[in-house]
């Protein structure tokens, strides 16, 4: 079965330090997605990718987050200057395109932890 | 603006049905979810109803939609010891839209 993988399963880095989290969505998957769980609580939407551009963002996106689609295969989330308020668990999902009868699905998550 | 709300625990006996509420705000969300989530795992998409069904039963779960009231339940029938999770409910307006979920119901199995 197709899946969504994610990259590295945990991170640990240091306040003030850049942070890249991978993934690589299911092949034939054209809508990208990035989400956050901050310990206990609610998953919360961070941004929507289609078409090589943000097609949606919401306010926890600031300028310190990024996303890109550096190679067709990745598709990363990058955050400039992590804070200690950074510390969750990241999931990326991917779903295919409109009409094609498909759900999202998510990856597996990288834990992000900032000291 | 949006959101979805579910009680945040729920404990039932091994071999009982587990029932498990929520309520959305959005009455434009076409889809309504429910995601399953073990210790340490990722989110696995368990089922979802169109806004135009009323019900959808899929082995041992049944989701019933009260879509006057917005309101969501996921049942589990004969609840075994592998079904302990957080079960979210999750809507969105379109199938490649963002999903909102809920905070999550903690589901204790009790021997």
């Amino acid at each position: 079965e197709p899946e969504v993988t994610q990259t590295p399963s945990h991170q640990v880095t240091q306040m003030g330090q850049e942070v890249i989290l991978r993934c690589v969505p299911i092949s034939n998957h054209l809508y990208f997605y990035w989400y956050r769980q901050i310990l206990g609580q609610k998953v919360e939407f961070l941004v929507s990718f289609y078409n090589n551009e943000i097609s949606e963002k919401s306010e926890i996106f600031d300028d310190q987050f990024s996303v890109e689609r550096p190679d067709g295969s990745n598709f990363t989330l990058k955050i400039r200057s992590t804070k200690l308020e950074d510390s969750a668990m990241y999931f990326c999902a991917s779903n295919g395109a409109w009409g094609s009868n498909t759900e999202a699905f998510f990856g597996q998550g990288t834990r992000l932890t900032v000291v | 603006g949006e959101d979805v709300e579910q009680s945040l625990f729920l404990s039932v006996r091994e071999g009982d049905s587990s029932v498990i509420n929520c309520t959305y705000t959005d009455s434009s969300s076409t889809y309504l979810y429910w995601y399953k989530q073990e210790p340490g795992a990722g989110l696995q998409l368990l089922t979802y109803i169109f806004s135009n069904m009323d019900m959808k039963q899929d082995q041992r779960l049944t989701v019933l939609l009260n879509k006057k009231d917005k309101h969501l339940s996921l049942r589990i029938a004969d609840t075994q010891t592998g079904d302990s999770a957080i079960y979210f409910c999750a809507e969105s307006m379109n199938r490649d839209d963002k999903i909102i979920f809920g905070k999550g119901t903690r589901l204790h199995i009790l021997p």
